[in-house]
């Protein structure tokens, strides 16, 4: 079984500075994949960043960048210099390579305060 | 431009009708996913298919059903409406491998 945690309900941020938003995952499967996806209030999904298991170093799309720690099943996405448009929910997901099902976290509110 | 198109966009309808929401893709995935989720809170899947003439029910149990006909094709269907049923869906697809998912703009449904 799959799991994913995110512990996190809301987080503020002072434009400008960067945010981490946490997230730890479970799986027995020993490749899958990890995403980080956007949700503004209009509703649809925006895809950020993915991180492959076997993948040696941290992903990074822009201003985006995941922070992976196999060890500790963590994948932290980290966002610099925050602007007022990351205003949003973020959902952590995860892919096991057993299965083609992907399972996302409860999610993080994120505001950026001006 | 999305290749993923889910219809209709919002839709309010009374208890008890038999409703339709469409999704369809043009990118020839072959696993199509249905997820529903209440305002602010998380996704849950409550229907998939990886082929035609292939569905299997997610890990949130639905009273709605699905079909795959066509590779392009996977609407979701309620036979009878209820307000329990309030909530957005959304469609996603991937061709698996290392693809990313695509997801459409979903559905907004209010059951009164």
């Amino acid at each position: 079984a799959q799991k994913i945690t995110q512990t996190q309900p809301g987080m503020f941020v002072q434009e400008k500075e960067a945010v981490t938003l946490d997230c730890t995952y479970d799986t027995s499967d020993q490749s899958y994949g990890l995403f980080w996806y956007k949700q503004p209030s209009s509703g649809e999904m925006i895809f950020l960043i993915y991180q492959g298991s076997y993948d040696e170093q941290n992903a990074t799309e822009g201003r985006y960048s995941l922070n992976f720690q196999k060890a500790r099943k963590s994948a932290n996405l980290v966002i610099s210099a925050s602007q007022l448009g990351d205003s949003a929910m973020y959902f952590c997901a995860m892919r096991g390579d057993s299965s083609y099902k992907l399972i996302f976290g409860s999610g993080t509110r994120l505001l950026v305060r001006p | 431009e999305a290749d993923i198109y889910q219809t209709p966009r919002y839709l309010v309808i009374g208890t008890g009708k038999k409703i339709t929401l469409e999704c369809s893709q043009t990118m020839g995935h072959d696993k199509m996913y249905w997820y529903q989720q209440d305002p602010g809170m998380e996704l849950h899947l409550i229907h998939y298919s990886y082929g035609v003439n292939s569905t299997e029910k997610g890990d949130l149990s639905s009273e709605s059903t699905v079909s795959r006909i066509r590779t392009e094709h996977f609407p979701l269907t309620l036979e009878s409406a209820r307000p329990s049923h309030t909530s957005q869906y959304l469609c996603a697809s991937t061709g698996g491998g290392l693809d990313g998912y695509t997801f459409g703009s979903g559905t907004r449904l209010t059951v009164v």
